[in-house]
């Protein structure tokens, strides 16, 4: 079954790190672009980072350049995010979202999601 | 940045009912556009992709048409499992992406 889980969400202060984990199975995780969107509670999606098969290609939205980073261990089937300088703005529910094809990548695969709540 | 409207925000119709959602793009996006239905606490599940290409598995009353700056996901003959929030995509082969707002489909 091709599935993503993701792990790593909780509760950080103001400030804080987090990283999150997105375990790929199912595919081969080495021939998929793959993504991060987030949603706030009771908002819409927002896409929050991009990175390429062999991770040579990376993108960011706005609203997290310079603060997350994303990797990818194509041995290890993962997919990662490190968050840090979080703010209260960041608490969401974060998806892991596997890209069809380098043509067409529309998000195809998702997660379930974790949570992380940015909160004193 | 390329922005995305949805039109309505909610729309209320009932079992059986033609239901039509209307996404637009800031500028001209060809046709690299996505629908997406979401239900409450579950992850968004692909429907369409390049603006009318269904995703395997996804029911044929779904269908999506336009291209350009304007496009449009309808359900032809709207059934109970169908009541969820849907939302447009633009992606790009620059990977950037960028959600629309939403349109909640409720029951009248």
């Amino acid at each position: 079954e091709v599935q993503l889980v993701e792990s790593g969400g909780g509760l950080v202060q103001p400030g804080g790190s987090l990283r999150l984990s997105c375990a790929a199975s199912g595919f081969t995780f080495s021939t998929y672009g793959m993504n991060w969107v987030r949603q706030a509670p009771g908002k819409g999606l927002e896409w929050v980072s991009y990175i390429s098969t062999s991770g040579s290609a990376i993108s960011y939205a706005d609203s997290v350049k310079g603060r997350f980073t994303i990797s990818r261990d194509n041995a290890k089937n993962s997919l990662y995010l490190q968050m840090n300088s979080l703010r209260a703005e960041d608490t969401a529910v974060y998806y892991c979202a596997r890209a069809m094809t380098t043509l067409q990548n529309a998000f195809d695969i998702w997660g379930q999601g974790t949570m992380v709540t940015v909160s004193s | 940045d390329i922005q995305m409207t949805q039109a309505p925000s909610t729309l209320s119709a009932s079992v059986g009912d033609r239901v039509t959602i209307t996404c637009r793009a800031s500028q001209s996006i060809s046709s690299w556009l996505a629908w997406y239905q979401q239900k409450p606490g579950k992850a968004p599940k692909l429907l369409i992709y390049k603006a009318s290409s269904l995703e395997s598995g996804v029911p044929s009353r779904f269908s999506g048409s336009g291209s350009g700056t304007e496009f449009s996901l309808t359900i032809s003959g709207l059934q109970p499992d169908d009541f969820a929030t849907y939302y447009c995509q633009h992606y790009s082969s620059y990977s950037l992406f960028t959600f629309g707002p939403g349109t909640k489909v409720d029951i009248k």
